[in-house]
């Protein structure tokens, strides 16, 4: 069974641009969610999807936005990117009981802000 | 508010040596917690899920206890390894889709 798939593996941007981060859910799996863990911080929620809308939203601004699509994947866009958001974004799967069942994550996109 | 607070903040032990790792939370309503191993560079991977009525569960080496009374759960490893060389994050989940994350306690197992 093929794990969560992140793209880039690394993605190196200027102050002002835009990134679009990719994922790939465990087959099966309906729900993905979008963490930010910068240097030294724990995971902060970003955003959790579900059958393609999304469900929950943590403390970001705006310019923090994404999309599920039909097959489940999702990208995640941040616009007028500012140096700290220099970060290990994570992407997680999980089928929708995420009381019971564990979250998959990928091995991350490494965004750094030049 | 709900928060997720782990010490130490760092530890290393020597190879072959047991440790604990501990866990408070402050999140209500609580549905379950979680353990996660987080390799450098990598996403973290489940090892434990335990809700409300479980005090212990192990996975190998590792075992979590949790006490839901006074709020602590902790994680015992036994016999480390170099590969137990990780930050272990501790999560609680409150009711269906919150997850509240631990900044984790990074472990360095030396030779």
């Amino acid at each position: 069974e093929a794990g969560v798939t992140q793209s880039p593996t690394h993605l190196i941007k200027t102050r002002g641009q835009q990134a679009t981060l990719r994922c790939s859910p465990i087959s099966g799996h309906t729900s993905v969610y979008w963490y930010q863990q910068a240097l030294g911080l724990g995971l902060q929620f970003l955003l959790w999807y579900d059958e393609g809308e999304e469900r929950n939203r943590g403390n970001f601004p705006p310019r923090f936005s994404g999309r599920q699509f039909p097959n489940y994947s999702s990208e995640l866009n941040v616009n007028a990117l500012e140096l700290e958001d220099s970060a290990l974004y994570l992407c997680a799967s999980s089928s929708r009981d995420i009381v019971n069942q564990p979250q998959h994550f990928g091995d991350g996109t490494r965004l750094s802000i030049l | 508010k709900n928060q997720v607070e782990q010490s130490p903040q760092s530890l290393i032990i020597l190879e072959g040596k047991n440790c604990t790792l501990q866990c408070n939370y402050t999140v209500s309503p609580f549905s379950n917690l979680r353990w996660y191993k987080q390799d450098t560079g990598r996403g973290p991977v489940s090892l434990t899920i335990m809700t409300f009525s479980e005090n212990t569960k192990s996975n190998g080496r590792y075992t979590a206890t949790l006490d839901a009374d006074t709020k602590q759960s902790s994680l015992h490893i036994t016999a480390s390894q170099l590969s137990d060389s990780a930050s272990y994050i501790c999560v609680v989940s409150s009711g269906y889709s919150t997850l509240t994350f631990g900044k984790g306690t990074m472990l360095l197992v030396s030779p």
